[in-house]
């Protein structure tokens, strides 16, 4: 079947532009996270969705953060104003439910701002 | 505050012979653990897992061990193959949903 998917790969952007990150989860799989790895590091959590519902976004750095998912399938990661300081490979992940464990990741998108 | 780290960033291993990677965790309170491999332009894929309540896990040609009194854990490969080269990370998780990773190491298998 088919897995998490994530558009667009990579993404290059200028400082101060409004950028989204899209997210497709595993079909039926109702918890959603994001997350952010900058390069040489291990990934580092934004938000958690539970259906449509945000249940964790303690990981959002600022307000330029924002992340949705309406229908409870498809997210989107926004950010606002991007700084030289938000480049880095966005990765989405997705999981049967609440408490189930395995994470399935995607392959992330690139962002670049120049 | 709780964190995840490695001892060694880099590991290389020659082809066919067995590598360890080990991991330290600071956060007492994690009740599962994942060991996840990335390789170049991908997202982590799971390799194994294992809970607070176990102290080792076997899987396909990998083991994961778990020394919750040192908080440690570790993840051998058997035999290890070229495909097997790639960034490894730990992960851990108690009382929520988020992982936190550790910074990963980078095991080179050397043919």
């Amino acid at each position: 079947g088919a897995g998490v998917s994530q558009t667009p790969s990579n993404k290059v952007t200028e400082k101060g532009k409004y950028v989204e990150l899209r997210c497709d989860p595993i079909s039926g799989h109702t918890a959603l996270y994001w997350y952010r790895q900058s390069l040489g590091q291990g990934p580092e959590f934004l938000i958690y969705f539970q259906g449509t519902g945000a249940a964790d976004d303690s990981g959002l750095p600022n307000d330029r953060f924002f992340a949705v998912r309406p229908e409870g399938s498809v997210s989107t990661l926004k950010i606002q104003r991007t700084e030289r300081g938000d480049s880095a490979v966005y990765l989405c992940a997705s999981s049967t439910d609440q408490g189930g464990d395995e994470q399935f990741f995607g392959p992330g998108t690139r962002l670049t701002v120049l | 505050g709780e964190s995840v780290g490695l001892h060694l960033p880099t590991l290389s291993v020659q082809e066919g012979d067995n590598s360890i990677i080990n991991c330290a965790y600071s956060n007492s309170a994690s009740d599962y653990f994942i060991w996840y491999k990335q390789e170049s332009g991908k997202g982590p894929q799971f390799i194994i897992d294992i809970r607070s309540n176990m102290d080792k896990r076997q899987g396909q040609r990998v083991t994961v061990l778990l020394n919750k009194t040192v908080k440690h854990l570790s993840l051998q490969i058997a035999a290890t193959q070229p495909g097997d080269s790639a960034v490894y990370f730990c992960a851990e998780k108690g009382g929520n949903e988020k992982l936190t990773f550790g910074t990963g190491t980078r095991l080179t298998i050397i043919p």
